[in-house]
């Protein structure tokens, strides 16, 4: 099945510094999700995101499907960015999502 | 909110108790998923419905049932669950047409304690 990877695992920063994080898959997809999970668990929605680049207030991502990663910046961050992002892939003729293991993320004031 | 609500948010329950979970959506979708999250472990796909039909079994054990009555409510229920098996469990819900955005949308959980 699809493999799904997330880099760095852990990151630590400052308010107010920025980041990228990366998301790599090992087969086409026509689905691609990024999530947020504060710390209570609830999953947030940030992108859905199959191919080009979105952006929403400091957040912004970018998928190249043909070179089979996707990138989650986050400009200027906040202590309430903290928390684990996940992407989350789909494959077409498949009903789920595979997710990968997650950036865990603390934004330190 | 995401449209998306689970009862109960926290459940302790003994290896021979019968519990269940419920989950119900207010988006119109067509489509509810149970997920697993496990400490220190990705998010695993339990089940999936689609037109109240039941498309996909990850290799669930029978302790789990699910339930889908209708498009806008699912049930998860349990039976003679091990430790092992508490972790939070998250409803999702989405649309399904060929050709449309599959967007999931995420209720806030279960988290749920195996004594």
């Amino acid at each position: 099945g699809i493999q799904v990877e997330q880099s760095p695992p852990d990151l630590i920063l400052q308010e107010g510094a920025n980041s990228t994080l990366r998301c790599n898959f090992s087969d086409s997809v026509n689905n691609l999700q990024w999530f947020h999970q504060n710390p209570w668990g609830q999953l947030i929605n940030l992108f859905y995101i199959p191919s080009g680049t979105k952006q929403n207030g400091r957040l912004s991502a970018t998928t190249v499907a043909t070179e089979r990663y996707s990138l989650l910046y986050i400009s200027s961050s906040q202590t309430t960015d903290s928390g684990v992002y996940f992407c989350a892939v789909m494959t077409s003729g498949t009903y789920k999502y595979i997710f990968g293991t997650g950036t865990r993320l603390k934004v330190l004031a | 909110e995401t449209g998306v609500t689970q009862t109960p948010r926290h459940l302790v329950m003994g290896m021979t108790n019968k519990k269940s979970l419920k989950c119900e959506q207010h988006l119109g979708h067509n489509a509810m998923y149970w997920y697993k999250q496990s400490a220190k472990k990705p998010l695993e796909l339990m089940f999936v419905y689609s037109l109240e039909e039941r498309v996909e079994n990850n290799s669930v054990p029978s302790r789990f049932s699910p339930e889908c009555p209708n498009s806008s409510h699912l049930f998860l229920h349990l039976h003679t669950l091990q430790p092992e098996d508490s972790a939070l469990y998250l409803c999702a819900s989405s649309v399904r047409l060929a050709g449309s955005p599959n967007e999931q949308f995420f209720g806030p959980g279960t988290r749920l304690t195996v004594l």
